[in-house]
């Protein structure tokens, strides 16, 4: 069974802190990472997408991978109360025909 | 662009009966994805169709769940008959050809009373 890894939260920061989102898989032959942003009562919405190891970064965004250890992370800097979501880490390995596996979701809050 | 479409955006049904969703994709995507959202879970894939041919349905429920995808474009998904445990948000997505990135529907969100 392929796991994708999430801490369910919720996670509260303060506004304008850094928020850290952690995730971990099992399938070592996973080789494409993405984080999805989920509104309550919303569809998922990609954000961000990470393929090699290290960082890489968008706007507040900044996405890590490390696939010796099989984690992957979200930082999300200055966060603000519209970052307020559930973060689904979604995994994709080669031979599953571009199917995606996704984790359980971390509820971020970001409080005034 | 237009998204990704979905309709009906709500249903409620009893137990043992039947219903349909329909999902439009984006135009020119040959991938269609549906999933399951059960509240508190991330989604969990039940079919995938390429063109109107099925890739992966290993987590389809075939004994009662079907979908359909026909001339490659529109698709169906049907519970027939429905239980309790079916009650989640069902989520169309669709992606151009080799790529993993995908574009969520709305949903239709469906409860079995």
């Amino acid at each position: 069974q392929k796991e994708v890894e999430q801490n369910s939260g919720p996670l509260s920061v303060p506004e304008g802190a850094i928020a850290s989102l952690n995730c971990t898989y099992s399938d070592r032959g996973s080789q494409s990472f993405f984080w999805y942003r989920q509104y309550s009562g919303k569809s998922p919405e990609l954000i961000m997408s990470i393929y090699s190891n290290g960082d890489k970064e968008d706007g507040r965004f900044t996405a890590q991978l490390n696939k010796a250890s099989q984690y992957v992370s979200l930082l999300i800097r200055d966060s603000q109360p519209s970052d307020s979501a559930t973060y689904l880490c979604a995994v994709g390995a080669y031979y599953s025909g571009y199917a995606l596996n996704f984790g359980k979701g971390t509820s971020l809050l970001v409080t005034p | 662009e237009a998204g990704v479409a979905q309709s009906p955006r709500y249903k409620i049904i009893e137990k043992r009966q039947s219903v349909a969703f329909w999902c439009n994709p984006i135009s020119g995507h040959a991938t269609l994805y549906w999933y399951q959202q059960i509240l508190g879970q991330g989604p969990k894939l039940l079919i995938q169709f390429q063109n109107n041919g099925v890739v992966d349905d290993s987590q389809l429920p075939k004994d009662r769940f079907s979908a359909e995808r026909l001339k490659g474009v529109d698709s169906t998904l049907k519970i027939q008959p429905a239980k309790l445990e079916d009650s989640a948000v069902y989520l169309c997505a669709s992606s151009p050809s080799d790529t993993y990135e995908q574009y969520f529907g709305p949903g239709t969100r469906l409860t079995v009373t």
